[in-house]
């Protein structure tokens, strides 16, 4: 069974350039959020879709902004990039509605965004 | 508010030590809880959880159990191995947040031989 699988793994942007990343959840998964990672923050939680539904979001600016589609796969886009944006990208999947509660999550291995 | 407090790291440890890392939590609502461990470069792995009080979790040697009478969930393994050497990672759910997680800040661990 694969496991959740996140393109690009490595990406390097510029200051003002927007960017697309991608997350495709466990077959069968409806639930899939997206965190960001630095080492001064740690992990944020960014937002969380089901069936194509957004259904929670966390404070971070209007620039971040994603979607879900029917097959469960999800991107999230950065328009508009700083520096401070450099940060590991994890997507992560569970199987239902409250599937993190009880399953917890199964992550992908991120994506890397350096901004210059 | 809800929210994940682990010990401070790093944790450097030989070879067969016996391992703890703290985690205690704060709650607005009936909480899961979870470990989970980033190996250099990769993402998380769910390492073990436990869903209601006086559960314990365990995989792989390591155990959690969760104490509600002192909002904890410590992680121990009573021998490490250099290849348990990693970033632990203690987190939170609360039913019907939409399956938002707090996590804490990750404790680093190196284990030598």
């Amino acid at each position: 069974k694969a496991g959740v699988t996140q393109t690009p793994r490595y990406l390097i942007k510029t200051r003002g350039q927007q960017v697309t990343l991608s997350c495709s959840p466990i077959s069968g998964h409806r639930s899939v959020s997206w965190y960001q990672q630095t080492p001064g923050q740690g992990l944020q939680f960014l937002f969380e879709y089901f069936s194509e539904t957004q259904r929670n979001k966390g404070n971070f600016p209007g620039r971040f902004s994603g979607r879900q589609f029917s097959n469960s796969r999800s991107e999230m886009n950065v328009s508009t990039l700083e520096l401070g944006d450099s940060a590991l990208y994890l997507c992560a999947s569970t199987p239902e509605g409250t599937g993190g509660f009880s399953y917890g999550y199964t992550f992908g291995s991120g994506t890397r965004l350096t901004v210059v | 508010g809800n929210s994940v407090t682990q010990m401070e790291g790093p944790v450097t440890l030989s070879e067969e030590a016996f391992l703890t890392i703290n985690c205690t939590y704060t709650a607005t609502g009936y909480p899961s809880l979870f470990w989970y461990v980033q190996y250099p470069g990769e993402g998380l792995q769910l390492l073990l959880k436990a869903t209601k009080a006086d559960d314990k979790g365990s995989n792989k040697g390591f155990e959690a159990t969760y104490r509600k009478e002192t909002t904890s969930f410590h992680l121990e393994k009573g021998s490490v191995q250099v290849s348990d050497s990693a970033v632990y990672f203690c987190a939170l759910s609360i039913r019907n947040t939409g399956n938002q997680f707090y996590f804490g800040t990750g404790t680093s661990l190196t284990v030598i031989p």
